[in-house]
């Protein structure tokens, strides 16, 4: 069965720390994304990868770096927290073809807070 | 650039009753349409898809949605709700050309009542 697994439920940090959120799919593809879901604000998609090492801003990328050195995982990295980065964060993967159509598989999130 | 709009913020039904959701979508060709329901404390699910073809989609759970060009609306549909369909639903958007990725609307919660 297809799996996205992101490394943690609940995360909660500080503010200034630096912030890594791992992402893990095991379908072998080629796409992955990263969302913030805030209530009424639905998911905004922060950056996504369509390869290894490379990487595309969405609609948020301030305050966001992210990483892809291997296919199956992409990490996304807070450089410096701050806490109106408090958020429910989202992965997402899909196969090889355009990122535009084809359907996303997500994991169950990272619920993340900033003190 | 593609857009989607979910009007209904909040939707409230019976167990037993239908169901609909809205979904408006701004796209100038043939656009690829999705829905996705996430329950509480948990990843988004999708639903169904409608790349071209058939215009009624059928999906998982017992739910379907109708494209509508005239419209430009793709709206979900179930016609007797069950207690565990309480969730978010999103619907979301996707081209071949300009951005590179999905477009989500903002999201409709369903509650239930016995």
């Amino acid at each position: 069965d297809v799996k996205v697994t992101q490394s943690s439920r609940y995360l909660v940090k500080r503010t200034g720390e630096k912030v890594f959120l791992e992402c893990v799919q095991d379908m072998d593809h080629e796409n992955m994304f990263w969302y913030r879901q805030d209530p009424g604000l639905g998911l905004r998609l922060i950056y996504f990868s369509y390869d290894v090492k490379m990487k595309e801003k969405g609609d948020i990328p301030e305050g966001y770096s992210v990483s892809r050195e291997k296919k199956e995982r992409f990490s996304l990295i807070l450089e410096s927290a701050s806490t109106n980065q408090t958020s429910m964060y989202l992965c997402a993967s899909s196969p090889e073809g355009a990122a535009s159509n084809q359907p996303q598989h997500f994991g169950d999130g990272t619920r993340l807070s900033i003190l | 650039a593609q857009s989607v709009t979910q009007p209904d913020i909040h939707i409230t039904v019976s167990e037993g009753a239908s169901l609909e959701l809205r979904c408006n979508y701004s796209y100038g060709a043939t656009p690829y349409l999705f829905w996705y329901v996430q329950s509480p404390g948990q990843g988004l699910q999708l639903l169904l898809k409608y790349f071209s073809g058939d215009t009624l989609v059928q999906g998982i759970k017992g739910f379907e949605a109708e494209f509508k060009r005239s419209q430009s609306s793709f709206n979900l549909r179930k016609p007797s709700v069950h207690w565990s369909d309480a969730a978010e639903y999103f619907c979301a958007v996707g081209a071949d050309t300009g951005r590179r990725a999905l477009t989500f609307g903002s999201g409709t919660r369903l509650q239930v009542q016995p």
